[in-house]
């Protein structure tokens, strides 16, 4: 399986601040058809995941362009500009281009 | 509106076997692949199973297979997980998410709590 490193596992961040969370694939996520499929969710306290990137940089609807995705295998990195209390959750990282689909660890994201 | 809404979670003794449901709405359920992915208590994520739109390819994890069977059925635009031999480790909420997009999941339900223990 391919295995997806975060860092850090847990992140405090002061709010107005800007945070990182690294990914890296033990493998490389170029899917058969060219396309990277690395994605972003964030998981907020007691509610199921939301998608905020896929495809390592294109962001969903209605996810505010605070948040940014990049990179290219095997290190990713997704990007909050500046921290709002609402952040507040845990990020993971997911690749989709090898069965079974694998996770991140997660990033804790807390409020310094 | 996308919907997804399991249930048939609940407390199983090991060894027992207990069948999940989801049952999806808002959308045309047959031209999108399936996931089963879970979490067990105060843990990450882990992908458990995938069907595809019209049920012929399934997948799943090493850790399940031979034990969980997937399978949809098209007319009632439901999801279920048959899952069996059940194991302490497989105490967790069970999500299903759509395959929206290639390799990646665009929608979740809230997910059903499934607890082995005697």
């Amino acid at each position: 399986d391919v295995v997806m490193t975060q860092s850090p596992l847990s992140l405090p961040v002061a709010l107005g601040q800007p945070a990182s969370i690294s990914c890296r694939s033990s493998q490389s996520l170029v899917f058969s058809d060219g396309n990277t499929y690395l994605n972003w969710f964030q998981q907020r306290p007691g509610q199921s995941p939301r998608r905020l990137i896929y495809q390592v940089s294109n962001r969903d609807s209605g996810v505010p362009d605070r948040f940014s995705g990049s990179g290219s295998g095997p290190d990713f990195t997704l990007k909050i500009s500046r921290v709002e209390a609402e952040d507040v959750g845990v990020y993971y990282c997911m690749q989709g281009s090898h069965w079974p689909w694998t996770f991140g660890q997660g990033t804790k994201v807390e409020i310094k | 509106e996308v919907q997804l809404v399991e249930s048939g979670g609940g407390l199983v003794q090991p060894g027992g076997s207990l069948r999940l449901t989801c049952a999806a709405s808002g959308f045309t359920f047959s031209s999108y692949p399936i996931h089963w992915v879970r979490q067990a208590p105060g843990k990450g994520l882990e992908s458990v199973s995938a069907i595809s739109g019209s049920g012929t390819s399934t997948y799943y994890a090493n850790s399940v297979k031979g034990r969980f069977t997937i399978s949809r059925d098209n007319s009632k635009n439901t999801l279920y997980l048959q899952m069996g031999s059940l194991r302490a480790e497989d105490m967790a909420v069970y999500f299903c998410s759509r395959e929206g997009t290639p390799g990646s999941y665009d929608y979740w339900g809230q997910g059903t709590l499934v607890t082995v223990s005697s």
